[in-house]
């Protein structure tokens, strides 16, 4: 059964670059048919999609956040990674790791349990 | 990204039916996804495509979509319900979007 697990500092200065992780564990993240994705979710807020990065390499950012973000993938440590630059106080959120199915009707059908950042000094 | 409109707050009576309802120009084109989410916890898959349900998800959940209107019933709604329901679809450009949330309360 594939899970998800998201890891980075709880805690990022402003100005500064917000890096996460999520490590994905019982299937291959070279698999074929997905897509592996971040969203976020500001405190007592709605979820908010980031971006997403193809096993093929393609990625897909939110216009609203394509200018600070970037996302990666580690096919020999099967992860994927988020970096979110000159972050503010507006970036302080819970952030999700997801799988999406990269078909017609796709969905984020696997999620990470959820990662605080806060940004502070 | 993909623009979607939930209301924000519905209620149901204990074993009623409840439908939640998402709004949006995608979702002519693109199938809807929605995603069940309690406090302190992360969101979970219940309906995708036309009508899918992960395993697990009891099939009092089912989902149906028309025009630009996709939207997700309950049938018999339980207490353990009650939680904040997320719509999601993409656009042409790949874009993702989610509904603002609706906040079911099972009375």
């Amino acid at each position: 059964q594939v899970q998800l697990q998201e890891s980075g500092p709880g805690l990022v200065k402003p100005s500064q670059t917000l890096s996460l992780t999520c490590t994905v564990s019982g299937g291959s993240i070279s698999s074929g048919g997905y897509y592996w994705s971040w969203i976020r979710q500001h405190p007592g807020k709605g979820l908010e999609w980031i971006g997403y990065i193809y096993y093929s390499g393609s990625t897909y950012y939110n216009p609203s956040l394509k200018s600070r973000v970037t996302i990666s993938v580690d096919t020999s440590k099967n992860q994927f990674s988020l970096k979110l630059s000159s972050v503010t106080a507006a970036d302080t959120a819970v952030y999700y790791c997801a799988r999406g199915l990269a078909r017609r009707d796709d969905a984020f059908d696997i999620w990470g349990q959820g990662t605080m950042v806060t940004v502070s000094s | 990204s993909s623009e979607l409109t939930q209301d924000p707050a519905v209620s149901v009576a204990l074993g009623q039916t409840v439908r939640i309802t998402c709004q949006g120009d995608s979702l002519r084109s693109y199938y809807a996804s929605w995603y069940q989410q309690k406090p302190g916890q992360a969101p979970v898959l219940v309906i995708y495509g036309k009508n899918n349900r992960p395993s697990g998800i009891p099939d009092r959940f089912s989902g149906s979509s028309s025009g630009n209107t996709a939207s997700l019933t309950i049938t018999g709604a339980q207490a353990e319900d009650e939680a904040d329901y997320y719509c999601n679809s993409r656009d042409s450009s790949g874009n993702h979007g989610f509904g603002g949330g609706t906040k079911l309360t099972v009375l």
